[in-house]
């Protein structure tokens, strides 16, 4: 069974720094898909950055980057320039390429961006 | 706005009872899935339906169930709720049948059940 593993429960970053998620997950999959998800506390959950697993080259979104280390099963979010609208928790998510289901969460960290 | 919408909002209970939580897909979209939040348990998949049929199940008790609709709407129908039932009830659509890069989950605001 795939899991997903979030070792910082809880973050925080001054306004304008930059901070940096760390993420693992434990597949023998060779194709699956990583996301990573904001869920700010309206509670509603975003989509922020999302990276498939054949692809070397790191995602990046406006400030938002992720460091992919396949081998290393590792996944980490850096929110560059962070901003007071950051605060929020932070879900990595694993999906298998051959599924159609089951997208597997981590437990989430609670980022706090500080002014 | 992600384009889901769920209703209601907060839905609050007693023990025993029946809610039937609601959920219209993104326009386009023909995948339905299913998760509950707590506190507890973080994000636990329940169930998915793509274009009218159940696809997968996930961690679902038998006193829930769900369908999807011709119109693509969906419900999720909790019964014999208990006290462990409170959650966070989430919705999410996805264009195609399997969840990948081009069609990544988009999640509704989340219905929040409260069982007393």
């Amino acid at each position: 069974a795939q899991t997903v593993t979030q070792s910082q429960p809880e973050m925080s970053v001054q306004e304008a720094e930059t901070v940096t998620l760390s993420c693992t997950y434990d597949t023998s999959e060779n194709n699956y898909y990583l996301f990573w998800y904001k869920q700010p506390p309206s509670r509603q959950m975003i989509l922020v950055i999302r990276q498939e697993a054949y692809k070397q080259q790191n995602a990046t979104e406006n400030r938002f980057s992720v460091n992919f280390q396949k081998a290393a099963k590792s996944f980490s979010l850096k929110i560059s320039d962070s901003q007071l609208g950051d605060t929020a928790m932070y879900f990595c998510a694993f999906m298998k390429h051959a599924t159609p289901n089951d997208m597997r969460f981590g437990a989430g960290t609670r980022l706090t961006v500080k002014p | 706005d992600s384009g889901v919408t769920q209703t209601p909002k907060h839905l609050i209970t007693a023990t025993g009872q029946r809610v039937t939580l609601r959920c219209s897909p993104r326009s386009g979209d023909l995948s339905v899935y299913w998760y509950q939040q707590s506190l507890d348990q973080g994000l636990q998949f329940l169930i998915q339906y793509y274009n009218g049929e159940e696809r997968a199940k996930g961690n679902i008790l038998e006193r829930f169930s769900a369908q999807q609709f011709p119109d693509l709407h969906s419900e999720l129908n909790l019964s014999s709720l208990e006290l462990g039932d409170s959650a966070l009830y989430f919705c999410a659509s996805s264009s195609s049948e399997r969840v990948g890069y081009n069609s990544p989950l988009h999640f509704g605001n989340g219905t929040r059940l409260t069982v007393t």
